[in-house]
């Protein structure tokens, strides 16, 4: 059945470090991609969708790219700050179920000064 | 627009003690999710909603877990009796269409149970 792998956490980095959360995916046809953030006691906000392939996503400095060829999507962000340390979920609709988003296990990142 | 609205924030509970939690979706949304999520892990689905009727449920554990959306507007989660297991955020979503192309979610509940 569908389902979404990501790296798994937690990943430190220093501010201004580059990041990388890789996700990848088995789906059946070429649903749409999502990465949700959730900062710490909060809920679970959209950070960045891509609907096709070769699409790029991107917000607030982060981006990715949906690569068929791959079945991946991994979440990018050339500087990171303090202010990103956050839980990264990768998702995708199970669209045989209703349209359900199915998430990965997160990915827990911490930035430090 | 406001967003999705849930309450309680926090609770504690004893097991085999009954629990509630309210969810208000965004106005015009027509779906409706219940999510549960445990500490270190990504949420799973415990029911959909389609304005008020059910879509799925496969993975409500209907025991001891139950969920209603009347009118199909607001929608409240009951779990009784309540197990140490069932400690954990439950987060209510709602989107405009059935595909789910995206959601918003709720701040969510964040159950203890002891």
């Amino acid at each position: 059945g569908d389902s979404v792998t990501q790296m798994e956490g937690p990943v430190t980095l220093s501010e201004e470090a580059f990041l990388t959360i890789n996700c990848t995916y088995t789906a059946t046809g070429y649903p749409s991609l999502f990465w949700y953030v959730q900062y710490p006691g909060e809920g679970l906000q959209l950070l960045l969708k891509a609907t096709k392939a070769d699409d790029k996503g991107s917000n607030k400095g982060f981006e990715a790219t949906y690569r068929k060829e791959t079945t991946s999507f991994h979440l990018e962000k050339g500087s990171v700050q303090v202010s990103d340390s956050a839980v990264y979920f990768c998702a995708l609709p199970f669209y045989n179920q209703g349209g359900k988003l199915i998430f990965g296990q997160g990915t827990e990142l911490s930035v430090k000064p | 627009e406001a967003g999705v609205a849930q309450s309680p924030r926090y609770k504690i509970i004893e097991k085999r003690q009954s629990v509630a939690f309210w969810c208000n979706p965004i106005s015009g949304h027509a779906t409706l999710y219940w999510y549960q999520q445990i500490l270190g892990q990504g949420p799973k689905l415990l029911i959909q909603f389609q304005n008020n009727g059910v879509v799925d449920d496969s993975q409500l554990p209907k025991d001891r877990f139950s969920a209603e959306r009347l009118k199909g507007v607001d929608s409240t989660l009951k779990i009784q009796p309540a197990k140490l297991e069932d400690s954990a955020v439950y987060l209510c979503a709602s989107s405009r269409d059935r595909v789910g192309d995206g959601y918003t979610f709720g701040s969510g509940t964040r159950l203890t149970v002891v």
